[in-house]
């Protein structure tokens, strides 16, 4: 089966500008997350979508990122406007269920000048 | 709440012998345990998991792990490690009622010819 893809793979982009990461997850799979991964660190949930409806984004910073996952199919993630902080590799996965294992993309590693 | 915690930054293992992966967690309830590995520039890959049943799971590429309820465990092992092991191990927990996945901050694994 094909893979979780991710575009692009990579992006460097100034502060304060607008980015935004697509995700085309497992044909079939109900569940979808974006994580962010800042370098030494483990991943960190920042939504999980069930089909289209949003399970949990506590963690996104909403004043800056939004997702969407309009059919409940590919994803997408944007910022605006970036700060330095939002270096990282940006992961997004999907699962068949919640409880179940999930298959990663390679990410978008993102860099801010 | 819900945490996970790897003490180990980094563990070093020669070729041929065996090799563990500390993690335990905290969860309220029963708890659902996932071991990941990440390649350089690469999404992290589905080892093995423990949802129900007996303790020692056994997964992909000879790992295994043992999930340990009274010392709040899932400790990763391979019997004979190998040089390609070598990579970034992620211990995942989510609680059985509650969606949030949480990951653990990673143990980098060297084996040694």
């Amino acid at each position: 089966e094909a893979g979780v893809a991710q575009s692009p793979r990579y992006k460097i982009i100034e502060k304060r500008q607008s980015v935004a990461f697509w995700c085309n997850p497992i044909s079939g799979h109900a569940t979808l997350y974006w994580y962010q991964q800042i370098l030494g660190q483990g991943p960190k949930l920042l939504i999980q979508f069930q089909n289209n409806g949003v399970v949990d984004d506590s963690q996104l910073p909403k004043d800056r990122f939004s997702a969407e996952r309009l059919k409940g199919v590919d994803s997408t993630l944007k910022i605006q406007p970036a700060k330095l902080e939002d270096s990282a590799v940006y992961l997004c996965a999907s699962s068949e269920q919640d409880n179940q294992p999930q298959h990663f993309g390679d990410g978008t590693r993102l860099s801010i000048l | 709440a819900q945490s996970v915690a790897q003490p180990e930054d980094q563990v070093n293992v020669a070729e041929g012998n065996p090799l563990t992966v500390k993690c335990t967690y905290s969860v309220s309830g029963n708890p659902y345990l996932f071991w990941y590995v990440q390649y350089p520039n690469r999404g992290l890959q589905f080892l093995l998991k423990y949802i129900t049943g007996d303790n020692l799971v056994k997964g992909s590429y000879g790992f295994e792990a043992e999930f340990n309820k009274s010392q709040t465990s899932f400790h990763l092992k391979k019997p004979s490690a190998l040089v390609s092991d070598s990579a970034l191990y992620f211990c995942a927990v989510r609680a059985y009622n509650f969606n949030k996945f949480y990951f653990g901050s990673g143990t980098k694994l060297n084996v040694k010819p």
